[in-house]
């Protein structure tokens, strides 16, 4: 049981390159989500997946698009880096019960645009 | 608006030492309240949660109390460890339907030898 599985885990683009970051969990979550974290601050949610086949804004949506692939994946794309997107990427998919909503996070992806 | 707000923003502490971390939010209608510990370089892992009708609750060296009506939480962590040194992050849910979950910035905490 890997739970939720970032790739890659380090990346450096220059301004203006595209590129996928890939995300998927082993447990048959339906919520998953894409936060950025930058240095000193706290998690900031970039966009949402309540359930397969359905996407939502969060805070910070500009400059970067989604997809539920299926229920296990959900990658976030970036179509033209900016050096404001320098930031450590988490994953995370959600658990949902009577009162379990524990979250549970892939390990990041740092990535700088250079 | 819902927010979750956490006190102090960093702080530094001997090893052996105890220390207390606060979180105060205005979520509604509160479902649950988590504290997650983040090491560096990794992803949130969670150390605790609490419902509405549930005030303390421990898991070895941390003790997570939450007072419903002040809607505040506090993080005691005992006797510290060089390996607490992390960012401690409070996490409130709103059950709006579905599940609304709103994270608090973290207080990063220093343990010193």
């Amino acid at each position: 049981n890997a739970g939720v599985t970032q790739t890659p885990k380090f990346q450096v683009l220059k301004t203006g390159q595209s590129m996928t970051l890939q995300c998927a969990q082993d447990m048959n979550h339906n919520s998953m989500y894409w936060y950025r974290q930058d240095p000193g601050m706290g998690l900031r949610l970039i966009y949402y997946s309540a359930s397969e086949g359905t996407t939502d804004k969060g805070e910070v949506p500009n400059g970067y698009n989604v997809s539920r692939l299926n229920k296990r994946e959900f990658s976030l794309r970036l179509e033209s880096a900016a050096p404001s997107q320098t930031s450590v990427y988490f994953c995370a998919s959600l658990g949902v019960g009577t009162t379990n909503t524990e979250a549970f996070f892939g390990q990041g992806t740092r990535l700088t645009v250079v | 608006k819902n927010q979750v707000e956490q006190s102090p923003q960093s702080l530094i502490i001997l090893e052996g030492k105890n220390c207390t971390l606060q979180c105060n939010y205005t979520v509604s209608p509160f479902s649950n309240l988590r504290w997650y510990k983040q090491d560096t370089g990794r992803g949130p892992v969670s150390l605790t949660i609490m419902t509405f009708s549930e005030n303390t609750k421990s898991n070895g060296r941390y003790t997570a109390t939450l007072d419903a009506d002040t809607k505040q939480s506090s993080l005691h962590i005992t006797a510290s460890q060089l390996s607490d040194s992390a960012s401690y992050i409070c996490v409130v849910s709103a059950h709006t339907g579905g599940f609304k979950t709103i994270f608090g910035a973290g207080t990063r905490l220093f343990v010193k030898a």
